[in-house]
């Protein structure tokens, strides 16, 4: 069974404050984690992928990954009204060239 | 026209209708996908063209016909559908085997009610 789970949310949080999202999945053989953001009324927006165990940062985004728990995160620094909006988490299904399976998405809203 | 271009970007149709959904990427991507989005429930994958050849049909309903005449351009047929196909359908590319890399690009999809 192909399963990506996520709290739906709503997260609140305050603007300037972390918002920590978390994504778990089922498939052992996974390689590739995505994160999108999704604004309502819009398509997917890729903003952060990793591959290795551990923290990957990008600007205000901290991607984190724990194989062994099946386990990935993303942390939103100094949080924005602006990134409120759903975050989608998506791994590969069935190996390093499979396609990509979504969970159902986390709604962050961020209160000024 | 840059990225992922999907036409028409709502569509309203009879449950007796046959329409079509196009999908036009500008990226040089060999491989697309149909992705159907629908509320409370997790991006859906519903076909994989790679090299215009399809690779996935993730059990879906023969309502839906998909079509790739080239790396560059996918459609989905729709007939004889039902209310319960309202969704949001979602076009995205990547690059043959880079997908699983690099992740997909969407297009801005289309919005379907069925009445």
């Amino acid at each position: 069974q192909k399963e990506v789970e996520q709290n739906s949310g709503p997260l609140s949080v305050p603007e300037g404050a972390i918002a920590s999202l978390n994504c778990t999945y089922s498939d052992r053989g996974s390689q590739s984690f995505f994160w999108y953001r999704q604004y309502s009324g819009k398509s997917p927006e890729l903003i952060m992928f990793i591959y290795s165990n551990g923290d990957k940062e990008d600007g205000r985004f901290t991607a984190q990954l724990n194989k062994a728990s099946q386990y990935v995160s993303l942390l939103i620094r100094d949080s924005q009204p602006s990134d409120s909006a759903t975050y989608l988490c998506a791994v590969t299904w069935g190996g390093s060239q499979g396609n990509l399976i979504f969970g159902k998405g986390t709604k962050l809203s961020v209160k000024p | 026209e840059t990225g992922v271009t999907q036409t028409p970007r709502h569509l309203v149709m009879g449950m007796t209708n046959k329409k079509s959904l196009k999908c036009e990427q500008h990226l040089g991507h060999n491989a697309m996908y149909w992705y159907k989005q629908s509320a409370k429930k997790p991006l859906e994958l519903m076909f994989v063209y790679n090299f215009k050849e399809q690779t996935e049909n993730n059990s879906v309903p023969s309502r839906f016909s998909p079509e790739c005449p080239n790396s560059s351009h996918l459609f989905l047929h729709l007939h004889t559908l039902q209310p319960e196909d309202s969704a949001l359908y979602l076009c995205a590319s990547s690059q043959d085997g880079q997908g699983a890399y690099y992740g997909y690009t969407f297009g801005s999809g289309t919005r379907l009610t069925v009445v």
